[in-house]
């Protein structure tokens, strides 16, 4: 089946440094979406990229979606503690059910 | 709009005791889903409804069963509870209108913490 690994699970940064997670899946996708979980909180949708060699940017974060559509990241500059919280990526495959990353949680010390 | 509500939102159960984790949504999306989150496995399918009348197993169904009781209600049930149960559990839903360009975002509830001890 679908599997969508997703690296590094933890990510301590000094605020104002950049954080980087990133997601590979294991087949080719038809879109990849990012969510953000505050601690304590449930998963709120980021964005959703869909064609190859994508980018988007909101504000300080910028999402890539890779050219063979396998794999993508999300890139935060300059980090505020406001972006603490564990970051997922879904992939999914042709027209089914997003599959989940495992999530990166990033902890920003002040 | 409440968008997902789930209730309730704490429970603790004793081994084999059974319950139903309760989820509804108004927003007239046809598919719903629910999750468990464990630490450090992510977000895993037990069960998903892709539209009103239907429903089909996830990564995780064992121990679970779901009623997709109408367009906006989703219920899990847990027959007879057991500590492997432990997680928080989410429902979440979505338009599903179709196309895989389509913005087909999840939008999940609160999340239910349930502990089987």
């Amino acid at each position: 089946g679908q599997q969508v690994m997703q690296i590094p699970q933890y990510q301590h940064v000094q605020e104002g440094e950049d954080f980087t997670t990133y997601c590979n899946s294991s087949t080719t996708l038809s879109n990849i979406q990012w969510y953000k979980q505050r601690p304590g909180g449930h998963p709120v949708f980021l964005i959703q990229l869909v064609k190859s060699g994508e980018v988007k940017k909101q504000k300080r974060l910028t999402f890539q979606f890779g050219e063979a559509k396998k794999n993508s990241s999300l890139h935060i500059t300059a980090t505020q503690t406001t972006d603490v919280g564990t970051y997922f990526c879904a992939g999914t495959e042709g027209s089914y059910i997003p599959t989940f990353g495992r999530g990166t949680s990033l902890i920003v010390h002040p | 709009n409440a968008g997902v509500t789930q209730t309730p939102k704490f429970q603790v159960l004793k081994t084999g005791q059974s319950m139903t984790l309760q989820c509804a949504q108004d927003m007239n999306h046809n598919s719903m889903y629910w999750y468990r989150q464990d630490p450090g496995m992510g977000l895993r399918l037990i069960y998903y409804s892709a539209s009103e009348g239907t429903t089909d197993k996830g990564e995780v169904p064992n121990g679970y069963n779901v009623s997709r009781l109408n367009k906006r209600e989703f219920s899990l049930r847990l027959e007879s509870a057991a500590p492997s149960q432990t997680s928080v559990y989410f429902c979440a839903s979505r338009p599903r209108t179709g196309g895989v360009s389509a913005n087909e975002k999840l939008f999940f509830g609160s999340g239910t913490q349930l502990s089987v001890l």
